[in-house]
Protein backbone atom coordinates (compact mmCIF):
# COMPACT_ATOMS: atom_id res chain seq x y z
CA UNK A 1 0.00 0.00 0.00
CA UNK A 2 0.93 3.66 -0.23
CA UNK A 3 3.40 4.26 2.75
CA UNK A 4 6.47 6.31 3.96
CA UNK A 5 8.40 4.28 6.60
CA UNK A 6 10.87 6.31 8.64
CA UNK A 7 14.11 4.82 10.27
CA UNK A 8 14.51 4.24 13.78
CA UNK A 9 15.28 6.70 17.35
CA UNK A 10 18.46 7.72 17.13
CA UNK A 11 20.36 9.06 20.49
CA UNK A 12 23.06 11.86 19.40
CA UNK A 13 25.52 14.08 21.68
CA UNK A 14 25.50 17.78 20.46
CA UNK A 15 27.91 18.94 17.79
CA UNK A 16 26.87 15.37 16.41
CA UNK A 17 25.00 15.26 13.09
CA UNK A 18 21.80 12.57 12.30
CA UNK A 19 20.72 11.19 9.17
CA UNK A 20 16.74 10.66 9.16
CA UNK A 21 15.60 8.50 6.05
CA UNK A 22 12.05 7.69 4.58
CA UNK A 23 11.34 5.19 1.78
CA UNK A 24 8.44 5.07 0.15
CA UNK A 25 6.17 2.76 -1.27
CA UNK A 26 2.97 2.14 -3.09
CA UNK A 27 3.62 4.60 -5.80
CA UNK A 28 5.55 6.69 -8.36
CA UNK A 29 8.42 7.86 -5.92
CA UNK A 30 9.23 10.93 -8.17
CA UNK A 31 6.02 12.34 -9.14
CA UNK A 32 5.49 13.98 -5.46
CA UNK A 33 7.42 16.75 -3.73
CA UNK A 34 8.52 15.34 -0.09
CA UNK A 35 8.41 17.54 2.68
CA UNK A 36 10.32 17.33 6.24
CA UNK A 37 8.34 18.29 9.73
CA UNK A 38 9.52 17.99 13.07
CA UNK A 39 7.75 18.32 16.30
CA UNK A 40 9.61 19.03 19.81
CA UNK A 41 7.91 17.52 23.15
CA UNK A 42 5.31 18.73 23.91
CA UNK A 43 5.32 21.64 21.52
CA UNK A 44 3.93 22.10 17.80
CA UNK A 45 4.75 21.26 14.44
CA UNK A 46 7.57 23.10 12.39
CA UNK A 47 8.15 22.70 8.85
CA UNK A 48 11.79 22.10 7.95
CA UNK A 49 12.24 21.81 4.15
CA UNK A 50 10.52 20.56 1.19
CA UNK A 51 12.75 18.20 -1.98
CA UNK A 52 11.76 16.93 -5.50
CA UNK A 53 12.59 13.67 -5.71
CA UNK A 54 12.56 13.85 -9.31
CA UNK A 55 15.20 16.75 -9.86
CA UNK A 56 16.58 16.66 -6.44
CA UNK A 57 16.50 20.61 -5.86
CA UNK A 58 15.70 21.67 -2.20
CA UNK A 59 14.22 24.34 -0.59
CA UNK A 60 14.67 24.64 3.45
CA UNK A 61 13.38 26.95 5.79
CA UNK A 62 15.34 29.77 7.03
CA UNK A 63 15.87 28.51 10.63
CA UNK A 64 17.63 25.77 9.37
CA UNK A 65 19.60 27.12 6.12
CA UNK A 66 23.58 25.90 6.65
CA UNK A 67 22.32 23.19 9.18
CA UNK A 68 19.78 20.80 7.07
CA UNK A 69 20.87 18.75 4.00
CA UNK A 70 17.90 16.70 1.87
CA UNK A 71 18.44 14.31 -0.53
CA UNK A 72 17.10 11.48 -2.15
CA UNK A 73 17.84 7.83 -3.69
CA UNK A 74 15.53 7.06 -6.73
CA UNK A 75 16.95 3.97 -6.67
CA UNK A 76 15.44 3.16 -3.00
CA UNK A 77 12.76 5.66 -3.49
CA UNK A 78 13.81 7.11 0.10
CA UNK A 79 14.95 10.47 0.98
CA UNK A 80 16.61 11.52 3.67
CA UNK A 81 17.40 14.55 6.00
CA UNK A 82 20.64 15.29 7.64
CA UNK A 83 20.81 17.91 10.66
CA UNK A 84 24.27 19.00 11.49
CA UNK A 85 25.43 20.55 14.82
CA UNK A 86 23.09 19.20 17.05
CA UNK A 87 21.66 20.83 19.80
CA UNK A 88 19.53 19.36 22.74
CA UNK A 89 16.99 22.04 21.19
CA UNK A 90 16.57 19.36 18.38
CA UNK A 91 15.66 16.97 20.05
CA UNK A 92 12.08 16.26 18.34
CA UNK A 93 9.98 13.77 16.72
CA UNK A 94 11.13 14.13 12.94
CA UNK A 95 8.08 13.59 10.13
CA UNK A 96 8.59 12.76 6.27
CA UNK A 97 5.60 13.98 4.73
CA UNK A 98 4.08 13.85 0.74
CA UNK A 99 2.94 16.59 -1.20
CA UNK A 100 -0.39 16.21 -2.82
CA UNK A 101 -3.39 18.48 -3.95
CA UNK A 102 -1.33 21.38 -2.16
CA UNK A 103 -1.30 20.04 1.02
CA UNK A 104 1.03 17.19 2.94
CA UNK A 105 -1.40 14.24 3.34
CA UNK A 106 0.77 11.51 3.27
CA UNK A 107 3.14 11.09 7.04
CA UNK A 108 5.62 8.68 7.87
CA UNK A 109 5.30 7.48 11.17
CA UNK A 110 8.06 9.82 12.65
CA UNK A 111 11.62 9.43 13.89
CA UNK A 112 12.59 10.56 17.36
CA UNK A 113 15.72 12.25 17.96
CA UNK A 114 16.98 12.72 21.79
CA UNK A 115 19.95 15.26 21.64
CA UNK A 116 21.84 14.43 24.83
CA UNK A 117 25.25 14.54 26.33
CA UNK B 1 8.09 34.90 7.43
CA UNK B 2 4.44 34.27 6.94
CA UNK B 3 3.40 33.61 10.72
CA UNK B 4 0.01 31.71 11.69
CA UNK B 5 -1.71 32.72 14.67
CA UNK B 6 -4.44 30.08 15.78
CA UNK B 7 -6.83 31.09 18.45
CA UNK B 8 -8.01 30.07 21.04
CA UNK B 9 -5.10 27.85 22.66
CA UNK B 10 -7.80 25.37 24.08
CA UNK B 11 -11.33 25.16 23.25
CA UNK B 12 -13.09 23.05 26.19
CA UNK B 13 -16.95 21.59 24.31
CA UNK B 14 -18.62 18.60 24.78
CA UNK B 15 -19.55 16.42 22.31
CA UNK B 16 -22.55 17.44 19.87
CA UNK B 17 -21.80 21.46 20.66
CA UNK B 18 -20.12 23.16 17.21
CA UNK B 19 -16.41 24.06 17.54
CA UNK B 20 -14.88 26.81 15.64
CA UNK B 21 -11.22 27.55 15.76
CA UNK B 22 -9.71 30.27 14.29
CA UNK B 23 -6.52 30.78 12.49
CA UNK B 24 -5.21 34.80 11.21
CA UNK B 25 -1.89 35.37 8.87
CA UNK B 26 0.22 37.76 9.69
CA UNK B 27 -0.30 38.89 5.15
CA UNK B 28 -2.41 37.10 2.84
CA UNK B 29 -2.02 33.37 2.00
CA UNK B 30 -4.62 33.99 -0.58
CA UNK B 31 -6.59 30.60 -0.30
CA UNK B 32 -3.41 28.84 0.53
CA UNK B 33 -4.55 27.38 3.88
CA UNK B 34 -4.64 23.71 4.81
CA UNK B 35 -5.55 22.18 8.46
CA UNK B 36 -4.57 19.05 10.40
CA UNK B 37 -5.91 17.22 13.37
CA UNK B 38 -3.34 15.49 15.20
CA UNK B 39 -4.46 12.42 18.33
CA UNK B 40 -1.61 11.66 21.16
CA UNK B 41 1.06 9.85 19.37
CA UNK B 42 0.27 9.92 16.33
CA UNK B 43 1.29 11.78 12.66
CA UNK B 44 -1.23 14.87 12.11
CA UNK B 45 -3.68 14.30 9.36
CA UNK B 46 -4.99 16.60 6.44
CA UNK B 47 -8.60 17.79 7.07
CA UNK B 48 -9.01 20.57 4.74
CA UNK B 49 -6.90 22.03 1.46
CA UNK B 50 -6.86 25.71 0.10
CA UNK B 51 -9.28 26.89 2.65
CA UNK B 52 -12.43 25.16 2.12
CA UNK B 53 -12.23 21.66 0.13
CA UNK B 54 -12.46 18.54 2.07
CA UNK B 55 -9.62 15.75 2.28
CA UNK B 56 -10.47 12.14 1.15
CA UNK B 57 -12.49 10.55 3.73
CA UNK B 58 -12.76 13.46 5.85
CA UNK B 59 -16.71 13.24 7.50
CA UNK B 60 -19.38 16.50 5.81
CA UNK B 61 -18.97 17.96 9.82
CA UNK B 62 -15.97 19.48 9.05
CA UNK B 63 -16.03 22.52 6.96
CA UNK B 64 -13.08 25.54 6.19
CA UNK B 65 -14.21 29.11 5.59
CA UNK B 66 -12.24 31.79 4.94
CA UNK B 67 -9.55 33.54 2.21
CA UNK B 68 -6.59 36.34 2.80
CA UNK B 69 -5.77 36.48 6.15
CA UNK B 70 -8.70 35.00 7.99
CA UNK B 71 -9.38 31.19 8.72
CA UNK B 72 -12.36 28.90 10.37
CA UNK B 73 -12.40 25.59 10.85
CA UNK B 74 -16.16 24.42 12.05
CA UNK B 75 -16.65 21.26 13.40
CA UNK B 76 -20.78 21.38 13.71
CA UNK B 77 -21.56 18.31 15.84
CA UNK B 78 -18.18 16.78 17.44
CA UNK B 79 -17.63 13.33 18.05
CA UNK B 80 -15.25 11.44 20.76
CA UNK B 81 -13.07 11.27 18.62
CA UNK B 82 -12.40 14.83 17.50
CA UNK B 83 -10.88 15.97 20.26
CA UNK B 84 -7.56 16.28 19.11
CA UNK B 85 -5.33 18.88 18.69
CA UNK B 86 -5.80 21.05 15.13
CA UNK B 87 -3.11 23.01 13.24
CA UNK B 88 -3.66 25.45 10.42
CA UNK B 89 -0.59 25.75 7.71
CA UNK B 90 -0.29 28.21 4.86
CA UNK B 91 1.85 27.29 1.60
CA UNK B 92 1.65 31.33 -0.24
CA UNK B 93 5.25 32.06 1.17
CA UNK B 94 7.06 28.36 1.72
CA UNK B 95 5.59 26.73 4.14
CA UNK B 96 4.75 27.52 7.98
CA UNK B 97 2.53 25.95 11.06
CA UNK B 98 -0.46 27.62 13.65
CA UNK B 99 1.09 27.00 17.02
CA UNK B 100 -2.46 24.73 17.63
CA UNK B 101 -5.84 24.43 19.52
CA UNK B 102 -6.35 22.07 21.49
CA UNK B 103 -9.54 20.79 21.44
CA UNK B 104 -10.87 19.55 24.62
CA UNK B 105 -13.55 17.36 26.63
CA UNK B 106 -15.45 19.81 29.02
Amino acid sequence: QVQLVQSGAEVKKPGASVKVSCKASGYTFTSYYMHWVRQAPGQGLEWMGIINPSGGSTSYAQKFQGRVTMTRDTSTSTVYMELSSLRSEDTAVYYCARDTIAALTLWGQGTLVTVSS
Amino acid sequence: EIVLTQSPATLSLSPGERATLSCRASQSVSSYLAWYQQKPGQAPRLLIYDASNRATGIPARFSGSGSGTDFTLTISSLEPEDFAVYYCQQRSNFYTFGQGTKLEIK
